[in-house]
């Protein structure tokens, strides 16, 4: 079965502090995606990444970056110098490619940046 | 950039009564999806959708909800006699092609409050 869980629930860090993001997940499949999405107040989801399940290569995005390690099934997502405007709640989901297509998110994790 | 577009973005009803809930997706993607988010919850898959008929569907996908492409533009999601317990943000999603690596595309969402 597939899950996907964000341990942390609630983060607050102070402008310009470095935050870590915790996502594990599980699947039965070998074939999947990773994707993290960001939800501000107004409530849309807004796309991050998406990540396959070949590709461990960390991508960085600007302040943003990623770590992929499959050996811990782990996709932790970094904010460099986090800014009042980062804050949000953030989404980890998972979609296998074999075993219907439709995603699982984690339960998110509210991260609150105070200036 | 292509969106899908979801109308209305709020919408309040009366327990009991029916509700539809319109999304757009973008013109040339194939596979549709209905997700729900209780307030300060995760979302959750409800259905998808691909050549005219359901493809999968969750446990919270059970008889008072139903989904129609009346048109070939629309992609409507139906809550025949709304609970109080229905009202959640309610987000489409469309995909291009069948593997998650074509990406997925959420609308806004529409904010359904049942009184």
């Amino acid at each position: 079965a597939q899950k996907v869980t964000q341990a942390q629930t609630e983060i607050s860090v102070v402008e310009k502090e470095d935050v870590t993001l915790d996502c594990v997940y599980e699947t039965r499949d070998t074939t999947y995606y990773l994707f993290w999405y960001k939800q501000p107040p107004s409530g849309e989801l807004v796309f991050l990444i998406r990540r396959n399940s070949f590709d461990e290569q960390n991508e960085i995005s600007g302040r943003y970056s990623w770590n992929f390690q499959k050996s811990t099934s782990s996709f932790n997502f970094t904010i460099t110098a986090s800014q009042v405007v980062d804050s949000a709640v953030y989404f980890c989901a998972l979609s296998e490619a074999n075993y219907g297509q439709n995603f699982v998110f984690g339960p998110g994790t509210r991260l609150s940046v105070l200036p | 950039e292509p969106e899908v577009t979801q109308t209305p973005s709020h919408q309040v009803t009366q327990m009991g009564q029916e509700v539809i809930l319109r999304c757009v997706p973008i013109s040339n993607h194939l596979y549709f999806y209905w997700y729900r988010q209780i307030l300060g919850q995760k979302v959750e898959f409800l259905v998808s959708f691909y050549n005219n008929e359901i493809s999968e569907k969750s446990e919270i996908f059970d008889d008072q909800f139903s989904v129609e492409r009346p048109d070939g533009s629309n992609f409507t999601l139906k809550i025949r006699s709304t609970k109080l317990e229905d009202s959640a943000m309610y987000f489409c999603a469309s995909r291009a092609g069948p593997s998650p690596s074509y990406g997925y595309t959420f609308g806004s969402g529409t904010r359904l409050t049942v009184v």
